[in-house]
């Protein structure tokens, strides 16, 4: 039961541009939403998070967007980078701790 | 440089064999987590930890897969016997868990069961 949801396996954009990774969830009860990157060999590291009371957080060239009514997120990365290069999870918990992971988005920035 | 630490990073077994994997929290971390990546699921959340307490291992094969936290600086997944369905990556993370939920990966253990 796939409760976070993320229907792109892969982005590919051009170095300077935006990027949109799109993430939908189904539990209403999720309270709580992350984004994580992940490198190859590597485990995935915290990028940037929101909470259900609000519906944008920035930092930096990352912004997560929140729309609680679609169950649906977003994060913009703007300008790409060639470093941006890899996999992206969106993330959700219901009570801080157990949280549930989409199938990931493999995002390329080509130079 | 806080970081948690996996062992083996890499494991290959013959179906059938026992397999154990480890994991060193961040110290003063207090929550715990298991999970596996594969292609079609993502990741996939086994286990997870409060104190040392199991909270919900719900995500995990309960004839074969056995996690425990003998201590605060080490938790454990165990498989037995293995198959080759288990073939995965294994990651373990933790937390400060509360207002604070951002979890830490480890570099994860590959296991390949053949």
């Amino acid at each position: 039961d796939q409760q976070v949801k993320q229907n792109s396996p892969s982005l590919s954009v051009q170095e300077g541009r935006i990027s949109i990774l799109n993430c939908d969830y189904t539990n209403s009860m999720f309270d709580y939403f992350l984004w994580y990157k992940k490198y190859p060999a590597e485990g995935p590291t915290f990028l940037i998070s929101i909470s259900s009371i609000k519906d944008k957080n920035e930092d930096g060239r990352f912004t997560v967007f929140l729309n609680k009514s679609a169950k649906h997120l977003s994060l913009h990365i703007v300008p790409s980078q060639p470093g941006d290069s890899a996999v992206y999870f969106c993330a959700a918990s219901p009570n801080n701790n157990d949280m549930r992971f989409g199938a990931g988005t493999r995002l390329t920035v080509k130079p | 440089d806080a970081r948690v630490t996996q062992t083996p990073r890499h494991k290959v077994t013959e179906m059938g064999q026992e397999v154990t994997m480890r994991c060193q929290p961040i110290l003063g971390h207090n929550t715990v987590f298991w999970y596996r990546q594969t292609m079609m699921q993502g990741l996939e959340l086994l286990a997870y930890f409060r104190n040392r307490a199991p909270l919900d291992d719900s995500g995990m094969p309960k004839d074969r897969f056995s996690a425990e936290m003998p201590d605060a600086t080490l938790a454990t997944l165990k498989i037995q016997p293995s198959e080759p369905r288990d073939s995965a990556v294994y990651f373990c993370a933790s937390g400060l868990g509360g207002a604070l939920p951002e979890q830490y990966f480890g570099p994860g253990t590959r296991l390949t069961v053949t």
